[in-house]
């Protein structure tokens, strides 16, 4: 079965540093999203992608982040000069329609 | 804005049945789901009940959505030790393109 997958599962880095999250959506899939979650927190939206384009962004979604797929199977999360309180499980997802979101394991980021 | 609430906690014994209940506040949710995280894992995306239905079976899992008092509840059959998870509540509005979360609920089956 098609599954979305998300690399790597952890990643540490320090304050300051930039990171890059990559996905690959499952294949087929038009639309993709990221999530995260603060450990003890709900799952929040930050963003939705779709026809090269953000189509919805989230107020968690500010300058620090973007947002690129930069080929035709990856999709990608950067957040640039990351701060302690950007340590959550960022999750990827994809979908053929909107409302039928498949999520991939996450990637625990942990910003020390 | 839209939220979704949930318990944080239940405990069943193996072979009973598991009832997790959630309540809603968007009045334009069209979709509403029942996602199962378990350990280490991702959100895997176990069943879905659209918003003009009252109720959806699949196998061991009934689905009920009270649409006037915005509660939806996930009836777990024959509960096993394999289902021990957190289970999480979700709607989508379609207005907005995200997927709103509940807090998650700690289903434990004791053997």
């Amino acid at each position: 079965e098609p599954e979305v997958t998300q690399t790597p599962s952890h990643q540490v880095t320090q304050m300051g540093q930039e990171v890059i999250l990559r996905c690959v959506p499952i294949s087929n899939h038009l639309y993709f999203y990221w999530y995260r979650q603060i450990l003890g927190q709900k799952v929040e939206f930050l963003v939705s992608f779709y026809n090269n384009e953000i189509s919805e962004k989230s107020e968690i979604f500010d300058d620090q982040f973007s947002v690129e797929r930069p080929d035709g199977s990856n999709f990608t999360l950067k957040i640039r000069s990351t701060k302690l309180e950007d340590s959550a499980m960022y999750f990827c997802a994809s979908s053929t329609q909107n409302y039928e979101q498949y999520f991939g394991p996450g990637t625990r980021l942990t910003v020390t | 804005g839209e939220d979704v609430e949930q318990s944080l906690f239940l405990s069943v014994r193996e072979g009973d049945s598991s009832v997790i209940n959630c309540t809603y506040t968007d009045s334009s949710s069209t979709y509403l789901y029942w996602y199962k995280q378990e350990p280490g894992a991702g959100l895997q995306l176990l069943t879905y009940i659209f918003s003009n239905m009252d109720m959806k079976q699949d196998q061991r899992l009934t689905v009920l959505l009270n649409k006037k008092d915005k509660h939806l509840s996930l009836r777990i059959a024959d509960t096993q030790t394999g289902d021990s998870a957190i289970y999480f509540c979700a709607d989508y509005s379609g207005g907005y393109q995200k997927v709103t979360f509940g807090i998650g609920t700690k289903l434990q089956v004791i053997p």
